[in-house]
């Protein structure tokens, strides 16, 4: 079975630093990017960024860059995205989801498999 | 950025109705990354079409997408009540993705 599953909730101060993560298995991790997507309270879905763990490429997006850090270790299968300074306003779900397709369109599927959500909460 | 427009906010409507949701981009947008998610709450969102057209593994037949260019539509042919949700678009475009805010579809 496809999956991917991510790291538990999270309780954090303004200013601590956060890695969360998220689990692939039952499919080639190095063939499919992971991307970030944000839900704060109440709110729609935002894209923030994403990596192929193939090669560790990343996108971000302008909303997000130089605010959040996305990477990925292939040996074990696993995307993770973090802060180094957490602010109230990133209190959110945060989730992620695998997808292809975007160097080579004919590929492109949606993102078709999404983890469960991590909650993030930061306050003082 | 390309910005994309939902229409309307909210829909309601009775089970057995069609539902028919908009989506609209501030510049044309491919086709090929024009994407429909469905999220029930307290749920992660779950691949519905993609390709503007082109149903998602495991989504039944009453789901069904069209248009080019900058509109772009969603409908559901007869609701069913696990079909009162939020829909959300998404396009991908100069190594962007960016979703639309959604139209929640609710019981009339």
């Amino acid at each position: 079975e496809v999956q991917l599953v991510q790291s538990g909730a999270e309780v954090k101060k303004p200013g601590e630093s956060l890695k969360i993560s998220c689990k692939g298995s039952g499919y080639s991790f190095t063939s499919y990017w992971i991307a970030w997507v944000r839900q704060m309270p109440g709110k729609g879905l935002e894209w923030m960024g994403m990596i192929y763990p193939g090669d560790s490429a990343t996108r971000y997006s302008p909303s997000f860059q130089g605010q959040v850090t996305v990477s990925a270790d292939k040996s074990i299968t696993t995307a993770s995205l973090q802060w180094s300074s957490l602010k109230a306003s990133d209190t959110a779900m945060y989730y992620c989801a695998r997808l292809r397709g975007v160097v080579s369109p004919s590929y492109y599927d949606g993102m078709d498999v999404w983890g469960q959500g991590t909650t993030v909460t930061v306050s003082s | 950025e390309i910005v994309l427009t939902q229409s309307p906010g909210t829909l309601s409507l009775s089970p057995g109705e069609r539902a028919t949701l908009s989506c609209r981009a501030s510049q044309s947008v491919s086709s090929t990354y024009l994407t429909w998610y469905q999220q029930k709450p307290g749920q992660a969102p779950r691949l519905l079409i993609y390709g503007a057209s082109s149903r998602a593994a495991g989504i039944p037949d009453r789901f069904s997408g069209s248009g080019s260019g900058t509109d772009f539509t969603l409908t559901i042919s007869r609701l069913e009540p696990e079909d009162f949700a939020v829909y959300y678009c998404q396009q991908y475009g100069g190594s962007q993705f960016t979703f639309g805010p959604g139209t929640k579809v609710d019981i009339k």
